[in-house]
């Protein structure tokens, strides 16, 4: 079982909709982050928030828009996307590093895997 | 010039069997270093962090070279279970990117029967 809970674990939707993915932690992170994977390839950095404040934004389309409404919860607002955009899309989270200790890496989600038709 | 750069594989490894492989950076900067495993359309999962003098866990041994800036990783008496895509992962974690992992392509490992 994975700490980072996403929902849905499946989505698909139409260029015209508007949907929205959900992440959840209860680990006392206060760093989340999204990330896209497509088919054989690396996950890709969209925005990382660090305490609940949009820190790192990778140029990401405006279609994609990211909310943190409090330290556990994060979510992905999705709309007009398109096909292109069909990928995993994982969230995850980690304590911010601090000078001097061991930084422990991330935790990431299960994933949502969306396909836009 | 990719930040981080691994051989892409397959690494096809007969069961028990040591299997070995590097990943190179290009950020002397860099901090922290990790391998991932990320089994197919499945989460990356942390398999573990990457520690200046070498560390261990189980069957798995990471190294760090700053010198010539790579990491390895070595998977001793492999299972089929091992079957997966390794990433490997590096942060400079300064205080303008702490929070941009950088990731490798993977190395596929197939352990095979």
């Amino acid at each position: 079982d994975t700490e980072v809970t996403q929902t849905p674990k499946h989505l698909v939707m139409g260029m015209t909709n508007k949907k929205s993915l959900k992440c959840e932690q209860h680990m006392g992170h206060r760093a989340m982050y999204w990330y896209k994977q497509k088919a054989k390839k690396p996950p890709e950095l969209m925005f990382v928030y660090s305490y609940e404040k949009l820190s790192i934004n990778e140029s990401v389309p405006s279609r994609f828009s990211p909310e943190c409404p409090n330290s556990s919860l994060l979510n992905l607002h999705l709309h007009a996307l398109q096909p292109e955009d069909s990928a995993l899309y994982l969230c995850a989270s980690s304590q911010p590093p601090r000078s001097g200790a061991p930084y422990y890496g991330y935790t990431f989600g299960s994933g949502t895997r969306l396909t836009v038709v | 010039r990719k930040e981080v750069e691994q051989d892409p594989g397959p690494f096809n490894v007969p069961e028990g069997a040591t299997v070995a492989f590097n990943c190179t950076y290009s950020n002397s900067a860099s901090q922290s270093f990790f391998w991932y495993r990320q089994d197919c359309r499945k989460e990356p999962k942390l398999l573990m962090s990457v520690y200046s003098s070498g560390n261990e866990d189980g069957r798995f041994t990471a190294q760090l070279n700053r010198a010539s800036q790579y990491i390895s990783l070595l998977i001793r008496d492999s299972k089929l279970s091992d079957s997966a895509t390794y990433l490997c992962v590096v942060n400079r974690a300064t205080t303008d990117s702490w929070g941009k992992l950088q990731f490798g392509a993977g190395t596929q490992v197939v352990v095979t029967p």
